[in-house]
């Protein structure tokens, strides 16, 4: 058990909806990474977050946002979802926000799109 | 821009046969390489961070070491419980601390 916490863990919705993904950071943890895993393109990096500022974006898509809280939590928002949404989404954290360092990945969220 | 290539993307040993997993890639500059075990449906598991060529580290069955262009993972003497997949990542200096993911090597042990 790696600490970082993830809901739901799976997730069936409709073409054209909108979901929330929840991610909780191993406890001390600043920094929350997102992560698209589907079989044909392995793990992509989305977004990182530090104390609740954006650092870096990824291959993002503009239907796809996020956000880190005051209590270090995130939340991934994907909208106007596609069948080519349905993936695997990690969320990962590290204690720090770029040096070297370990990021510790949740069990991720298994998104199915229909 | 940032590369990770695994090889091969598939091994299939039979138990106690030992291996070799390769990690190639290209960065610029690199700060850190890491290594990844992921079972199925599940979240990546930690194992290693490699941080300059010349570097080695070890955990039960588990060897990682680092030169300046590939790393490799030796596995000796592997159990049934060693099947999985293997990922390799490397994050690049700078400002983004990112991960640049391999697409895994999924090993499997025969018993």
């Amino acid at each position: 058990d790696s600490g970082v916490t993830q809901t739901p863990k799976h997730l069936i919705t409709a073409t054209g909806q909108r979901v929330t993904l929840r991610c909780s950071p191993r406890s001390g943890d600043l920094s929350v990474y997102w992560y698209q895993q589907s079989l044909d393109q392995g793990l992509q990096f989305l977004i990182h977050y530090y104390n609740g500022e954006e650092r870096a974006k990824g291959n993002i898509l503009e239907r796809f946002s996020a956000q880190q809280f005051p209590d270090l939590h995130s939340e991934l928002n994907l909208s106007s979802l596609e069948l080519g949404d349905s993936a695997l989404y990690f969320c990962a954290s590290s204690a720090a926000g770029g040096l070297i360092e370990t990021q510790y990945f949740g069990p991720g969220t298994r998104l199915l799109v229909l | 821009e940032d590369q990770v290539t695994q090889s091969p993307e598939a091994l299939r040993l039979q138990e106690g046969e030992s291996s070799s997993l390769n990690c190639s890639y290209t960065v610029s500059g690199l700060r850190g390489l890491f290594w990844y075990r992921q079972d199925p449906g599940k979240g990546p598991e930690f194992l290693f961070t490699l941080y300059s060529a010349g570097e080695e580290k070890e955990k039960e069955r588990l060897k990682a070491t680092l030169t300046k262009k590939e790393s490799f993972l030796h596995i000796t003497a592997p159990k049934p419980e060693d099947s999985a997949t293997y990922l390799c990542a490397v994050q690049a200096s700078g400002a983004n601390s990112k991960l640049t993911f391999g697409k895994g090597i999924t090993l499997s042990v025969r018993p």
